[in-house]
This record gives C-alpha cells, sequence and structure tokens, in this order.
C-alpha cells in the first residue's frame, strides 16, 4: 500500500511569489492535514480538510490556503512569500474523524525562500 | 490550551544502553497520545499509539503508557540500537479535534 506522498520534495521561491505543494493521501483516506515545521518553532497545524471541505485551520494567515480534490488529494498554496515561511511542510492523512484515528505523515516539501 | 512537554534533548547513549524520553501533557478529557519519530531527511512515522488511561502501546521494542493520574506517556527502550538515532516526537490528539498537538521533539544520537 503507498504511504501519503508529497511533491515536489524541494521547492525554492523567492520573496513575494506564490507556492503551490501537492499531497496524495493514502487509498481510502478521506481526511488531509497540513503542518509547518520550522526551524525552532516544532511542528503547527495548518489545515484539515475532510470530504473536500476545510474543517479547520490553525494560526495562520490567510495567504495560507489550499484545497482538497474530489480524489481526497490536496493542495497547499502559500502567496506573498516570505522569509519566515521557510520551513519544512508535511501532509498527513487519516481514514476518518476519530480522534484515536492515527495520522500517517508523508515525507514533506522543503520550502526554501530567498 | 492543549499542550505536550518533552524532556529536553538532545540525548546521547551508548548502543544496549536503556533509554527513557519523558512526555507529559495538559488536556482537558482523555486525549489520544502518540509517538512519532523522524528521522534525517524523512517525514514523521507513527511509532505507538495509547488511546485510553493504562494503555500501553509498543512497537519496534519500544513502549509507552498512558499514565492518566500524572498526566505522562513515557518513551523506553530497553535496548538501543544506532538504528535508533532519529527524533522523536510525542504528541496528543483531544476527542472532536483532529490537529495534532506535538511536543518539541527530542534529538537521540546513539553511538555504537
Amino acid at each position: 500500500e503507498a504511504g501519503v506522498t508529497q511533491s515536489p520534495t524541494h521547492l525554492i521561491k523567492t520573496r513575494g511569489q506564490q507556492a503551490t505543494l501537492r499531497c496524495s493521501p493514502i487509498s481510502g483516506h478521506t481526511s488531509v492535514y497540513w503542518y509547518q515545521q520550522a526551524l525552532g518553532l516544532g511542528l503547527q497545524f495548518l489545515l484539515w480538510y475532510d470530504e473536500g471541505e476545510e474543517r479547520n485551520r490553525g494560526n495562520f494567515p490567510p495567504r495560507f490556503s489550499g484545497r482538497q480534490f474530489p480524489n481526497y488529494s490536496s493542495e497547499l498554496n502559500v502567496n506573498a512569500l516570505e522569509l519566515e515561511d521557510s520551513a519544512l511542510y508535511l501532509c498527513a492523512s487519516s481514514l476518518g474523524q476519530g480522534s484515536n484515528q492515527p495520522q500517517h505523515f508523508g515525507d514533506g516539501t522543503r520550502l526554501s525562500i530567498l | 490550551g492543549n499542550s505536550v512537554t518533552q524532556m529536553e534533548g538532545p540525548v546521547t547513549l551508548s548502543e544496549e544502553a536503556f533509554l527513557t524520553i519523558n512526555c507529559t501533557y495538559t488536556a482537558t478529557g482523555y486525549p489520544s497520545l502518540f509517538w512519532y519519530v523522524q528521522y534525517p531527511g524523512e517525514g514523521l512515522q507513527l511509532l505507538l499509539k495509547a488511546t485510553k488511561a493504562d494503555d500501553k502501546g509498543s512497537n519496534k521494542g519500544f513502549e509507552a503508557t498512558y499514565r492518566k493520574e500524572t498526566t505522562s506517556f513515557h518513551l523506553e527502550k530497553g535496548s538501543v540500537q544506532v538504528s535508533d538515532s532519529a527524533v522523536y516526537f510525542c504528541a496528543l490528539r483531544s476527542p472532536g479535534a483532529q490537529k495534532l498537538v506535538f511536543g518539541q521533539g527530542t534529538r537521540l544520537t546513539i553511538n555504537p
């Protein structure tokens, strides 16, 4: 069974540009989560999508947005990139909404802002 | 709010040593608790989980017991290997919530 896959592996942008990160969940998983792992800030929850809808978002500005497609894959878009957006962005998926359903993570997209 | 506190790293041990990484949490109700491991250049892998008090999660020789009375979920392994070198994250997920709340991570290095 394929795990969570993310693309691209690395992404280099400059300030003010826009970035799009992609995630394919494990087959059968309907919930997709995005987390930011920035140096010194740990892992922070960004967004949760389920059945095509944004269900919850963390404490991030509106320039962080995304969507979930009918096949449950997801995109994270970051507009007006800032230097502090440099981080590893991790996508996770789970079977459902139960709190005991573990989230399975991809290997991440490393976003570097020059 | 909910939070997770892990012992500060980095932790350096010799091969075959006993490992404990402390994790305590603050949460309302009965959260589910998880340990994830991150190897260099990779994402997070679920190591083990426990969903109710006194549950013991175990995997690959690692164990952790959900202790409601001390709000703890300490990770232990009886004999570590060089291949266990990684960053370990403790996390919780509250009932009805979807996001994981992570501790700051503990970097573990095992020397041969």
